[in-house]
């Protein structure tokens, strides 16, 4: 079954702490990327990478990082998480960069106290 | 600019009606045009996308884009409760040369009365 997967589901951490969330897809896609989505803001990318060891910063990049050293996996760092991160994120991914054929993880719900 | 803007809802509608959901945007340079469903907890679903102009019909889901308005629209004949989701719109541009991303409207929360 075509689909991405996302660990954890749900993670309660504290100011500070460095966590990764990984995500993984069976799709052998190129593009990949992450997004926040917060309530009355909408779905806001955070990074994306068009391949292997090319990734670039969407729209709000502070304060993560991400890594694409193969092609089906492209993990989200938060170095030191701040309650600010508290959201909910999905990774994605599609064949093509134009994203027309995007497919979305089940979601991380983090809260940083 | 890559805004993109939807009404939030909620759209209240009975079951067998005829839904309209629309977005608007400023950005001329975008051709990729999609409609994603996302029910309450889970990822968005993509249902229809759309490059440049023109109809696409999938089932009881339409697709329209109007890109001399800058208005795309999706919608559902026959409306069912399962139906009931918020809808995103989402649009890219593409230029060869790297990868704008997908802009989101911030989704139309739809609900069909039984």
């Amino acid at each position: 079954e075509a689909q991405v997967t996302q660990n954890p589901r749900y993670l309660i951490t504290v100011t500070g702490k460095k966590l990764t969330v990984t995500c993984s897809q069976n799709m052998n896609h190129e593009y990949m990327s992450w997004y926040r989505q917060d309530p009355g803001l909408g779905l806001r990318q955070i990074y994306y990478s068009m391949n292997v060891e090319v990734t670039d910063k969407g729209d709000v990049p502070e304060g993560y990082k991400v890594s694409r050293k193969e092609k089906r996996n492209f993990p989200l760092i938060l170095e030191s998480p701040s309650p600010n991160q508290t959201s909910l994120y999905f990774c994605a991914s599609s064949l093509s960069v134009a994203g027309e054929t995007q497919y979305f993880g089940p979601g991380t719900r983090l809260l940083v106290l | 600019q890559k805004e993109v803007e939807q009404d939030p809802g909620p759209l209240s509608v009975p079951e067998g009606a005829i839904v309209s959901l629309n977005c608007t945007y400023s950005n001329s340079a975008f051709q990729y045009f999609m409609w994603y469903r996302q029910y309450s907890r889970k990822g968005p679903e993509l249902l229809m996308y759309t490059y440049s102009s023109g109809n696409k019909e999938d089932g009881r889901f339409t697709a329209q884009v109007d890109k001399s308005s800058k208005y795309i629209s999706l919608f559902i004949r026959d409306s069912q409760p399962s139906d009931s989701a918020t809808y995103l719109c989402a649009m890219s541009s593409y230029s060869g040369g790297g990868a704008d991303g997908l802009t989101f409207g911030k989704g139309t929360h739809l609900i069909i009365q039984p």
